[in-house]
């Protein structure tokens, strides 16, 4: 079982669309995140959620909307994409905040490719 | 920025111990040292983590320094699947109560035959 799910793999799509990535966590967590790792390969936080609480924006723009239904799911929708918006974008969730003391479990990552 | 310093890239010859090490000179008395790696196209993956004893588990072994301020990853027998960038991170106080992990560029182990 994959532990941390991530759907797409793959999105590739035209500016000014709007797009949503998935992510599934089966650990029992109750914090989740999600990181972009640009092409430069630096991986930074976008969100954090804990128990589907809002914890960490980081100075995001507002088309990036994560949603958080439950404790194991933590959503991304993407308004009007650009170009700069093109990444790999990780969830991840951990057992306590800020990765806890037993570390994170990022998925797979989301290729997005914004034309 | 992340508060850790690590070289840029190493070289490692198949079977033999690879050792990475990592500065985190600032870090604080009660702040963990986390290792995690990253294979291409694939998520990070958590490695070990240290406060200030030696760690070991089946991956790697954490070596801290007594006054904390770096540390070294030890892969004991490197393999060709252990080629992957090797993260050192120490997490950062956000001001408001909490922290985040800060992944810097890391180090990029080539493991060769």
């Amino acid at each position: 079982d994959t532990a941390v799910s991530q759907t797409p793999k793959y999105l590739v799509t035209q500016m000014g669309n709007d797009k949503s990535i998935k992510c599934e966590q089966n650990l029992g967590h109750d914090t989740m995140y999600w990181y972009k790792q640009d092409s430069k390969k630096f991986l930074k936080i976008m969100f954090s959620y804990n128990n589907k609480e809002l914890i960490i924006n980081e100075t995001v723009p507002n088309r990036f909307s994560p949603k958080s239904p439950d404790k194991a799911h933590l959503n991304l929708h993407i308004n009007s994409l650009e170009l700069g918006d093109s990444a790999v974008y990780f969830c991840a969730s951990s057992q306590g905040l800020w990765g806890g003391n037993y570390g994170y479990t990022f998925g797979s990552g989301t290729r997005l490719t914004v034309v | 920025d992340a508060k850790t310093t690590q070289p840029t890239s190493m070289d490692c010859a198949e079977g033999r111990a690879a050792n990475l090490p990592c500065n985190h000179s600032t870090i604080s008395g009660n702040e963990y040292v986390y290792w995690y790696r990253q294979i291409h196209s694939q998520g990070p993956q958590y490695i070990i983590h240290g406060l200030k004893n030696n760690e070991t588990n089946e991956m790697a072994s954490l070596i801290i320094t007594e006054d904390r301020k770096s540390s070294t990853l030890i892969l004991p027998h490197a393999t060709l699947r252990d080629t992957a960038v090797y993260y050192c991170i120490v997490r950062v106080a956000t001001g408001t109560g909490g922290f985040k992990t800060i992944f810097g560029a890391g180090t990029r182990l080539f493991v060769k035959a």
